[in-house]
């Protein structure tokens, strides 16, 4: 069980705004820096929110990220069929000296 | 631009180990912290620790203490993470990334590690 709580599934409709939650605790969301990844089946991850909430060049603005306390999100606005993926968030943890994954979401668009 | 390539897959038998290489190119060696990750099948992420080519200090998941060991070969831009007294259940993809403690980008293909008994 991760120490970064992500509901294991996700899905929505074309077009629709969808939330991922990335739930932690002080000494990891709480006081370092949160990056999302997304990864489609037989494919390595992909870096797709760094710092909180920053976009790599190439990923589209439909994506986006915030944090608050000790919990993170991450936003797909005007959801796509080619969204299906899973979603993992990850933090360096100051108690663990360790990066956490969350469990990771399954996208499906409906 | 940026890659990180990967040795191929791999088939041990359990209480054996294996050697990973992962070949960067495209940015200054040294000057990142290379990364490991493995996913076991139909499993989510796992950190296994990290290395700095600088020099070679490491962190290693505590889970993993004692049987992973991770290097560099700054004269070829190369690291290696080697896991030994190899399980069943350390079947999975490897994966070594760019980045330390922030931000992971770019990712290795992945070496599939398939142990038998």
């Amino acid at each position: 069980q991760s120490l970064l709580t992500q509901p294991p599934s996700a899905s929505g409709t074309p077009g629709q705004r969808l939330t991922i939650s990335c739930s932690g605790s002080r000494s990891n969301i709480g006081m370092n820096i949160v990056s999302w990844y997304q990864q489609f089946p037989g494919t390595a991850p992909e870096l797709l929110i760094y710092l909180n909430n920053q976009r790599p060049s190439g990923v589209p603005d439909r994506f986006s990220a915030s944090k608050s306390g000790t919990s993170a999100s991450l936003a797909i606005s005007g959801l796509q069929s080619e969204d299906e993926a899973d979603y993992y968030c990850a933090v360096w943890d100051d108690t663990l000296n360790v990066v956490l994954f969350g469990g990771g979401t399954k996208v499906t668009v409906l | 631009q940026v890659q990180l390539v990967q040795s191929g897959p791999e088939v041990k038998k359990s209480g054996g180990s294996v050697k990973v290489s992962c070949k960067t190119s495209g940015y200054t060696f040294i000057s990142y912290t290379i990364t490991w990750v493995r996913q076991a099948p139909g499993q989510g992420l796992e950190w296994m620790g990290l290395i700095s080519p600088t020099n070679n200090n490491t962190n290693y998941a505590q889970h993993l203490q004692g049987r992973v060991i991770m290097t560099t070969d700054t004269s070829t831009s190369t690291a290696y993470m080697e896991l030994r007294s190899l399980r069943i259940d350390d079947t999975a993809v490897y994966y070594c990334v760019r980045g330390g403690t922030n931000w992971l980008d770019p990712w290795g293909q992945g070496t599939l590690v398939t142990v038998s008994s």
